[in-house]
Formats: structure tokens, sequence, C-alpha cells
């Protein structure tokens, strides 16, 4: 069975300092990750997504996420974040190339990323 | 894409009640898929449902407590019956775009509180 574990609930940080969110999963089979951020009272929104190739992966707003097959990690990292970037974010994970379109994810408990002028 | 309007977008409820929530798409979809995220859980999902057919349920979640409607390709309900205070939950629903599409797109959520 599949799982996720985001390692930090709650990270705060200033302004314009580098973030890394950190994400674990399990899996005996391939798979395909992603991130989704939820900004307050919206619904959420595709960050970024491993499928194959290149294991460095650049997503919308800056973010980029390293798939490490070795570690069975998929962190999230942004040199410089805003007050804007306060937010929830979730990694999840799935078994199929299709998963993240047809309900077969399985998400992490999300870290909600605070950022302080 | 997808835009997906979900109403509400939060309530207050009391126990033994029940809620209905729709979720409207922009554009026809096969699958429109129902997820629950509990205070400081991760999102789990309830239920497949396709336009035509029974909605399939997820290990733990039955018809009688969550019944769902797909009555069209662009429009769905989820009613959480007879409320307790277990299932404060957000709700979200979501929709798969179409095919080739390796990602889902989700409403803003519905932030349910029972007391």
């Amino acid at each position: 069975a599949q799982s996720v574990t985001q390692l930090d609930s709650q990270v705060p940080v200033f302004e314009e300092a580098p973030v890394e969110l950190r994400c674990n999963y399990s899996s005996s089979v391939s798979v395909y990750l992603f991130w989704y951020v939820q900004y307050p009272n919206q619904g959420l929104q595709l960050l970024l997504k491993y499928l194959s190739g290149s294991t460095l992966v650049k997503g919308i707003n800056g973010f980029e996420a390293e798939f490490n097959k070795s570690q069975t990690s998929f962190h999230l990292r942004k040199p410089s974040v805003h007050i804007s970037d306060t937010a929830e974010y979730f990694c999840a994970v799935s078994d199929s190339i299709y998963g993240g379109s047809q309900g077969n994810l399985i998400f992490g408990k999300g870290t909600k990323l605070s950022v302080k002028p | 894409s997808a835009v997906i309007s979900q109403k509400p977008s939060r309530d207050i409820c009391q126990r033994g009640t029940s809620l209905t929530i729709q979720c409207q798409v922009d554009s026809q979809v096969t699958m429109m898929f129902w997820y629950r995220q509990q205070p400081g859980q991760s999102l789990t999902l309830i239920a497949t449902a396709n336009q035509g057919s029974e909605a399939t349920y997820e290990s733990g979640f039955v018809i009688d407590k969550f019944p769902i409607s797909r009555p069209n390709l662009t429009f769905s309900t989820l009613t959480v019956s007879n409320m307790s205070p277990e299932d404060s939950s957000i709700y979200l629903c979501s929709v798969e775009p179409g095919l080739g599409f390796t990602e889902a797109f989700f409403g803003q959520g519905t932030r349910l509180t029972v007391v």
C-alpha cells in the first residue's frame, strides 16, 4: 500500500528566506508524485508533478521539487518566499500516471507554510 | 482545464440533520470525485461519481451516510446525512477534466461544522 508522510505540519519562515517542505512516500510500485497548494478559502491547485524524466521538476510560482528514488522523497523548495506563498501544501502519490485525474491519489496531511514579513 | 464551483463554502449544522453540497463544473466531465479532509488529516477519497451509474464508495464510506447524485455531466451533489460532530470536515469536489490529463482539478471546498 502507498502512503505519504509530510514531516512538518507547520513551517514558519520570514519573507525572502528559502524554504523546503519535506515529503516522503512509500510504495512498492512505480510512483507518480504531485504537490498541490491550497490558498485560504480556495480549492487545491496543482503546483507541480513528477511523472517521468528529469528528477528536478519546476512548477508554478517559482517552486521546484526533486524526486529522489533512493530516499523515497519528493521535497518542495523555493529559494525566496513571498507573503503570498502563505498557504497549505499537500504532497500526493499515485501508482497510475493518470491517478491524479482519476481519484487515485494518496495525500499527505499537509504542511502549513506561514510567511512573515 | 475545468472551473469548479462548490456550494456552500461553509456551514454550521445541528447534529442529526443533513447537508447537501453542490458541485458545478463549467465543462462536461466524465468522472467526479468527492474527498473529505478531517482536521489535521490528509484528504481521503469518499467516492467516485460517474454520470448514469451508481457512485463507487471507498472503504469506510457508505451510501446511506453519503448519498451522491450525478444527474448530468456538469453537476453532482454529496449529502452528509444524520450528521454528528465527527463529520466536521472540509469536503472537496474534484473532476477529471478529460482524456490525457494527469492532474485533478478541485473546487474550493465546503467547510462543515456540526454542533
